[in-house]
Formats: structure tokens, sequence, C-alpha cells
């Protein structure tokens, strides 16, 4: 079974500045996608970013961007130029066919 | 606005009781799943659906059962509540085409068992 790790229950970062937010996950597949959700207060799952496994290149969304490291099985999450409305739960998933998450990092912004 | 539509959005039960929950979703999509978020443990996968008339267990399905006799609909029914299954539940959906995408999510249902 796929199993898809958060290593930082929370994190915290002042606005303005950046903060990479960790996942890893386990899979002896090729094929596959990774996925960012975002969840705020509100309990809204909100999709943030995604990344085919095929694809070399890095997704990027704005002032959100992923670090995937295929070989190392890593999916990182770059936030940059932080906001108070980034402040939420945030869930890396994995789906080969159906979709697989992490316990979440609660991410914190300073003012 | 199309998407998922959960009801209830809260509930309380007493240990014993039992309940349907609802998820509806107007995008014809193929592909309905149900999941549980509990802190620490992100959401879990209890059952899903990939066609009307089809459903699969997933990985925490004790104690559930599930239906999917409309397309647009897929109940999630507790025959027995008990304490373990205070959670908040989620329903989501995706196209067959939306290989590459991620699930369209509802809103939740926060379900207290006491």
């Amino acid at each position: 079974a796929q199993t898809v790790t958060q290593s930082q229950p929370e994190m915290s970062v002042q606005e303005a500045e950046t903060v990479t937010l960790s996942c890893t996950y386990d899979t002896s597949e090729s094929d596959y996608y990774l996925f960012w959700y975002k969840q705020p207060p509100s309990r809204q799952m909100i999709l943030v970013i995604r990344q085919e496994a095929y694809k070399q290149q890095n997704a990027t969304e704005n002032r959100f961007s992923v670090n995937f490291q295929k070989a190392a099985k890593s999916f990182s999450l770059k936030i940059s130029d932080s906001q108070l409305g980034d402040a939420a739960m945030y869930f890396c998933a994995y789906r080969r066919s159906d979709m697989r998450f992490g316990a979440g990092t609660r991410l914190t912004v300073k003012p | 606005n199309a998407g998922v539509t959960q009801t209830p959005k809260f509930r309380v039960l007493k240990t014993g009781q039992s309940m349907t929950l609802l998820c509806a979703q107007d995008m014809n999509h193929e592909y309905m799943y149900w999941y549980r978020q509990d802190p620490g443990m992100g959401l879990r996968l209890i059952h899903y659906s990939v066609g009307e008339g089809t459903t699969a267990k997933g990985e925490v399905p004790d104690g559930y059962n599930v239906s999917r006799l409309k397309k647009q609909n897929f109940l999630l029914g507790l025959e027995s509540a008990a304490p373990s299954q205070t959670s908040v539940y989620f329903c989501a959906s995706r196209g067959s085409g939306d290989i590459n995408y991620g699930y369209t999510f509802g809103s939740g249902t926060r379900l207290t068992v006491v």
C-alpha cells in the first residue's frame, strides 16, 4: 500500500518570507500523480498544486512551487512571499488509483 | 454553483444509533469517494465507487456501508454508531477524464458519537 509521510506537524513562517513543507511517499509504481491541498479553518479542501510523475519539470502555480525528486520519492511545497491567508493545514497526497493523504502540516503565518 | 454537496453538515448521534450521510454531485463524475479526517491522521479512504451501481472498500471500511444507486449520489451509512466514528467526513468526486486532476471535495460533515 502506498504511504504518504509529512514529517512536520507544524511550521511557522514570517509574513513575506519563504517556507518549505516536506512530503515523502512510498510506492513501487512509476506512473502516478502528486498533489498539495490546503485546508483553511472553513474545512474546505482546496487544490494548491499538482505534479505528474512522468514530468521532470517541477510544477509552479504563482507563489507555490514544488521540488519533485522522483528517485528520492520526495515532493516538497515551497510557498514564497507568504501571506496571512496562507495559514492553514496543508496535505500532501499521492494518487495512482485512489488518493492517499499524509497527516498534514499546520502552517502559521506571523505578521 | 456546481460541485459536491454533503448533508448534513453537523450531527450528534448516540452510541448504537444509525444514520446516513448523503453526498450529491452535479458534475456527471464517474468516481466518488468517502474519507474520514481525524487529528494527526490526515484523510483516510473509507469506501469508493467507480460508477453507478459499484462500490469498493478503502483503507478503513469497517463499520460503514455505502450505496451508489444513482450516478450523482453516494451514500455513507453507519448501522450502529460508535464513539470511534466521531470524525469529520468528506465526500469527493472526479470525472473519468480528469485523470491528472485532483478531486472536488464537499465541505465535510462533522459527526460526534456520544
